[in-house]
């Protein structure tokens, strides 16, 4: 069946850090790839998406790229700040009808 | 805001019991998504209705079952409860597509003592 595969947390950074928070998918069908974000105490919240290969999905400074030969959707920061602490999760959709999977989720904390 | 909202925002139970879930998706949005999010399976899809009608099934136990009414709210039923379905129950929603991104409720906080 389709799965997501995130790296493991936490990842502890320091303010300004560059980030990087690997996720890769299974290749069946034409999905597309999602970045969720869950800040303690509330639900997901979309961050960003892409729709198909090459596409880049960005927002608030956060930039994943939809890489259909290596299957990854690796998300990236230049600068993080303490505000960015929270949970990320990779999603991809399609492929049959079991609704969005979700990779496990990388806890991110950033230090002052 | 996502504009989902999830009644209530905690519960907690006896093991044997019964409960129920409810969620009212964004204005507009005619499919409900639940989702079980625990620390050892992470995010879990259940169950999705669209339109009153069920669309897609996950890795719901027979326990637990799920509608949606005429005014496209949802409740999802839980009997017979266990200590190892306490968990976090989320309810989602969006369109009709698999591939469109889905709204979250803040969720309901279910322990099962």
């Amino acid at each position: 069946g389709n799965s997501v595969t995130q790296m493991e947390g936490p990842v502890t950074l320091s303010e300004e850090a560059f980030l990087t928070i690997n996720c890769t998918y299974t290749a069946t069908g034409y999905p597309s790839l999602f970045w969720y974000v869950q800040y303690p105490g509330e639900g997901l919240q979309l961050l960003l998406k892409a729709t198909k290969a090459d596409d880049k999905g960005s927002n608030k400074g956060f930039e994943a790229t939809y890489r259909k030969e290596t299957t990854s959707f690796h998300l990236e920061k230049g600068s993080v700040q303490v505000s960015d602490s929270a949970v990320y999760f990779c999603a991809r959709s399609g492929g049959g009808a079991d609704g969005l999977t979700f990779g496990k989720g990388t806890h991110l904390i950033i230090q002052p | 805001d996502s504009g989902v909202t999830q009644t209530p925002k905690h519960l907690i139970t006896a093991t044997g019991q019964r409960v129920t879930l409810r969620c009212s998706p964004r204005s507009g949005d005619l499919s409900v998504y639940w989702y079980q999010q625990s620390l050892d399976q992470g995010l879990q899809f259940l169950i999705q209705y669209y339109n009153g009608e069920e669309r897609a099934k996950g890795n719901i136990l027979e326990r637990f079952s799920a509608q949606q009414f005429p005014d496209l709210h949802s409740e999802l039923n839980l009997s017979s409860l266990e200590l190892g379905d306490s968990a976090l129950y989320f309810c989602a929603s969006g369109g009709a597509a698999m591939n469109t991104e889905a709204f979250f409720g803040q969720g309901t906080r279910l322990t099962v003592v």
